[in-house]
């Protein structure tokens, strides 16, 4: 069974500092992987996909993949208030499979 | 310009009633998907199709049936609601079928309350 996990959180990190957020999934056959952040009662958006092992830059925000590790990072640099929101990883097999998101928190 | 949109944003029925759900894309994608997001905002993808063909469907209850005019709509009509139905429903598209770098752009959502 193909899965994709996150800590569900919620993540506080102080406004300023780095948010590291974390998503695991279970079949090493994977293509590609999405970050979507997603507001309290709005719909999911995209912030950026990688299918490379590495690091991609955009912005504030750095994914970072691993696929011996099968782990796939996203990095807020200068966090702001307006980041707090859900963050949903997405897997794509044969279809895509978003992970349960976890909520972060910036304090200001 | 709205790139995916909804109607209704807002749905509260009954047990037992009949409802739909519509979504339209102006962005020219070939795909488009339902997804399911409950109460613990897990997002779960419902149905998919492609060019007006059903690709993916998920274990769902057949009281929900999708229905694809053309390529860009994909309506979703529910039978005899239940209460385990209350959700946010998302329509979704994309350029391609689980490519590489197939983003998917979501509509507004519809909120779904069944009394």
């Amino acid at each position: 069974q193909k899965e994709v996990e996150q800590n569900s959180g919620p993540l506080s990190v102080p406004e300023g500092a780095i948010a590291s957020l974390n998503c695991t999934y279970s079949d090493r056959g994977s293509q590609s992987f999405f970050w979507y952040r997603q507001y309290s009662g709005k719909s999911p958006e995209l912030i950026m996909f990688i299918y490379s092992n590495g690091d991609k830059e955009d912005g504030r925000f750095t994914a970072q993949l691993n696929k011996a590790s099968q782990y796939v990072s996203l990095l807020i640099r200068d966090s702001q208030p307006s980041d707090s929101a859900t963050y949903l990883c997405a897997v794509i097999w044969d279809k895509i499979i978003f992970g349960k998101g976890t909520r972060l928190h910036i304090l200001p | 310009d709205t790139a995916v949109s909804q109607t209704p944003k807002y749905l509260v029925t009954q047990m037992g009633n009949d409802k739909s759900i519509k979504c339209e894309q102006n962005l020219g994608h070939d795909t488009m998907y339902w997804y399911k997001q409950d109460s613990k905002k897990f997002l779960k993808i419902m149905f998919s199709y492609n060019n007006k063909e059903l690709i993916i469907n998920e274990t769902v209850p057949n009281r929900f049936s999708p229905k694809s005019p053309d390529k860009a709509h994909l309506n979703l009509h529910i039978n005899s609601l239940e209460l385990g139905d209350s959700a946010v429903y998302f329509c979704a598209s994309s350029q391609g079928l689980a490519g590489p770098t197939d983003t998917q752009y979501f509509g507004p959502g519809t909120r779904l309350t069944v009394l």
